[in-house]
């Protein structure tokens, strides 16, 4: 099993560009989320699904979309870049929900916006 | 609003010693604590998961306590060695995970 793997591993993006981080799990989990990690600070969650079709906001969603077609896939989409969003980003998953089961995460995206 | 703070913020300890990192909560109304590793450049894996009901869980040379009364959980490494050297996360569960910040571990050979 390849676990959670997250594409691309680094980005620099100019302000007002778009792009999506891509998120794949091959564990078959229902539950899928997002995070973002800044210096010196916890993970904070930004979308998380609890199965395909079905996504909800987390702490702090603004700027960023989600979209969640299938079990394996949970790509983030931001829009329109800005310099707050620079940081690494972390995609989880887990079998059961309300972290009753261990979070598996990917290795993260480094995204940087200038 | 829970709050989750880890202190030390970082830690240096000569490898073979025993060493205990703390986690404090200030809800103490949570379902489950977790502590994680994260490994430079790397993501998070999952060490070890307390239930509200448990006291304690332990892994091979890792064991995590929880006291929610006093919203506190420690981590204790027995005989550390140079490849315990991470950043250790500990998060608790309120219909989502809450990190703290984290402690910076370093053990030196």
């Amino acid at each position: 099993n390849a676990g959670v793997t997250q594409t691309p591993k680094f980005r620099i993006l100019k302000i007002g560009q778009s792009m999506t981080l891509q998120c794949t799990q091959d564990m078959n989990h229902n539950y899928m989320y997002w995070y973002r990690q800044d210096p010196g600070m916890g993970l904070k969650l930004i979308y998380y699904s609890v199965g395909a079709g079905i996504t909800d906001k987390g702490e702090v969603p603004n700027g960023y979309n989600v979209s969640r077609s299938t079990t394996e896939d949970f790509p983030l989409r931001l829009e329109l870049a800005a310099p707050s969003q620079t940081s690494v980003y972390f995609c989880a998953s887990s079998y059961i929900g309300l972290g009753n089961s261990p979070l598996h995460f990917g290795n993260g995206t480094r995204l940087t916006v200038t | 609003k829970q709050e989750v703070t880890q202190i030390p913020a970082a830690l240096s300890v000569p490898e073979g010693e025993n060493l205990v990192l703390n986690c404090s909560f200030t809800d103490s109304a949570i379902y489950n604590l977790q502590w994680f590793r994260q490994d430079p450049g790397k993501g998070l894996t999952s060490l070890l998961l307390i239930q509200s009901s448990q006291r304690e869980q332990t892994s091979g040379r890792l064991n995590a306590s929880l006291d929610k009364s006093s919203g506190r959980s420690t981590l204790y490494i027995a005989a550390s060695q140079p490849g315990d050297s991470a950043t250790y996360l500990c998060a608790v569960s309120q219909g989502k995970l809450i990190f703290g910040q984290g402690t910076e571990l370093s053990v030196k050979p």
